[in-house]
């Protein structure tokens, strides 16, 4: 099953507003989770690094006031963007690595988020 | 059925050889692309190599080339001259449908590389 659970998996939102995507390590604590952006022909793309407790370290180019990351507790991580824009429409996918050595870590189901 | 097959769950190599990871794919899409990733230690994945449907040539990146056999629905990844930061997961994964469709990747099981010194 799952180790891994994002939500929601579907979203459509007016531009403009703002959305929440959770991801949720179901059965292990990680300490560091990824938020990927998937592009069509470029794949996944690394957005950011999220530390527990931390701010989230970003990638160049990702925009830290429009894609907010909180990593509140050892399970949880949330990627908010905000002032959706149609063309931030795309896959968002995170990752979550559980915290014990040599343990890797593990995706989400993916969020497909349409801003119209 | 499983999209995406990756039937090695671990292998070594020896430092400086080259080494082949296995990739099968199951599609009906005519257009589709297939991508690897290495995923190190430090969790985030990191894009390898991508080889389209229609891409009639085999992709290479460096050190990376993809071994695209259609017919038999094949994707394997050969690491040329494996160096001892090569050792990681690797992924393939799949996106079926036109790359303007905003269809979701796929991914195998992985294939944990280890390379000796």
């Amino acid at each position: 099953g799952a180790v891994v659970s994002q939500h929601p998996s579907r979203v459509i939102c007016k531009s403009g507003t703002s959305v929440k995507i959770e991801c949720r390590s179901l059965d292990f604590q990680a300490t560091t989770m990824f938020w990927y952006r998937q592009f069509p022909k470029q794949s996944l793309m690394l957005m950011a690094t999220s530390n527990e407790g931390s701010k989230a370290t970003y990638e160049q180019g990702v925009e830290k006031d429009k894609f907010l990351i909180n990593h509140a507790s050892l399970t949880l991580s949330t990627l908010t963007v905000t002032s959706a824009h149609p063309e931030d429409s795309s896959f968002y996918i995170c990752s979550a690595r559980d915290y014990r050595p040599g343990r890797r870590a593990f995706f989400g189901q993916g969020t497909r988020l349409t801003v119209v | 059925a499983q999209k995406i097959t990756q039937t090695q769950p671990g292998m070594f190599v020896q430092e400086k050889e080259a080494v082949t990871l296995d990739c099968t794919y199951d599609t009906s899409d005519q257009s589709y692309g297939l991508f690897w990733y290495k995923q190190p230690s430090s969790g985030e994945m990191i894009f390898l190599i991508y080889q389209g449907s229609y891409d009639e040539q085999n992709a290479t990146e460096g050190r990376y080339s993809l071994n695209f056999q259609k017919a038999r629905k094949s994707a394997n990844l050969v690491i040329s001259a494996s160096q001892l930061g090569d050792s990681a997961m690797y992924f393939c994964a799949m996106r079926e449908g036109l790359w303007n469709a905003g269809n979701m990747l796929t991914f195998g099981g992985g294939t944990r590389l280890m390379v000796k010194p």
